[in-house]
């Protein structure tokens, strides 16, 4: 079954410092998308960055990075430089390409951001 | 680009009454996704739509609810009639084409007393 899990319930992080929120998932496809969406207080859900599984390179978006570890089926996410306003409730989801296309979602990392 | 753009924002609605929830896609997206957030059970699929014909019905929870979409620029989520266990916050995605990225619209949060 393919699930994603997100150990983390909450992880805090001081102002300009670096926090990474961890993911793991479940398939046994090997062509899939994997995304981080944030949801600030606002709570709309805003899409941070995404991966092509068949990609090696991990992608980038600004001080957003992911660490995708296809074979340990891991894909976490690292915020440099952490401002006030990344803030939020964060997501790991992925689906797999043919299948329904249906996004699997995990239950989210709070992040508090300490000034 | 607006958006995908959700009305309304809030709905404050008696048990048993009707509720209407409306969305725009974003022009030219293709597919177009219902969801149901709550803190007991996370985001929900509740159906999605493929060039307006739904695809997937089997998150809908239960006969009250209904959705349709008369074209590519318009869906409606219809509880009829509503309970208190319906109080959630809905959202709708839209992307360019099933298995693209999904881009969410702000929600309506609905309370059902």
């Amino acid at each position: 079954a393919q699930t994603v899990t997100q150990s983390q319930p909450e992880m805090s992080v001081q102002e300009a410092e670096t926090v990474t929120l961890s993911c793991t998932y479940d398939t046994s496809e090997s062509d899939y998308y994997l995304f981080w969406y944030k949801q600030p207080p606002s709570r709309q859900m805003i899409l941070v960055i995404r991966q092509e599984a068949y990609k090696q390179q991990n992608a980038t978006e600004n001080r957003f990075s992911v660490n995708f570890q296809k074979a340990a089926k891991s894909f976490s996410l690292k915020i440099s430089d952490s401002q006030l306003g990344d803030a939020a409730m964060y997501f790991c989801a992925f689906f797999e390409r043919g299948h329904n296309y249906q996004l699997i979602w995990g239950a989210g990392t709070k992040l508090i951001i300490k000034p | 680009d607006a958006g995908v753009i959700q009305s309304p924002r809030h709905e404050v609605t008696e048990m048993g009454q009707e509720v209407t929830l409306r969305c725009k896609p974003i022009s030219g997206h293709n597919s177009l996704f219902w969801y149901r957030q709550t803190m007991m059970r996370g985001l929900e699929l509740l159906i999605y739509f493929n060039n307006n014909v739904p695809i997937d019905d089997s998150g809908m929870p239960e006969d009250r609810f209904s959705a349709k979409m008369p074209n590519a620029s318009f869906s409606t989520l219809k509880i009829q009639p509503s309970e208190p266990r319906d109080s959630a916050v809905y959202f709708c995605a839209s992307s360019l084409a099933l298995g693209k990225v999904q881009y969410f619209g702000p929600g309506t949060r609905l309370t059902v007393t």
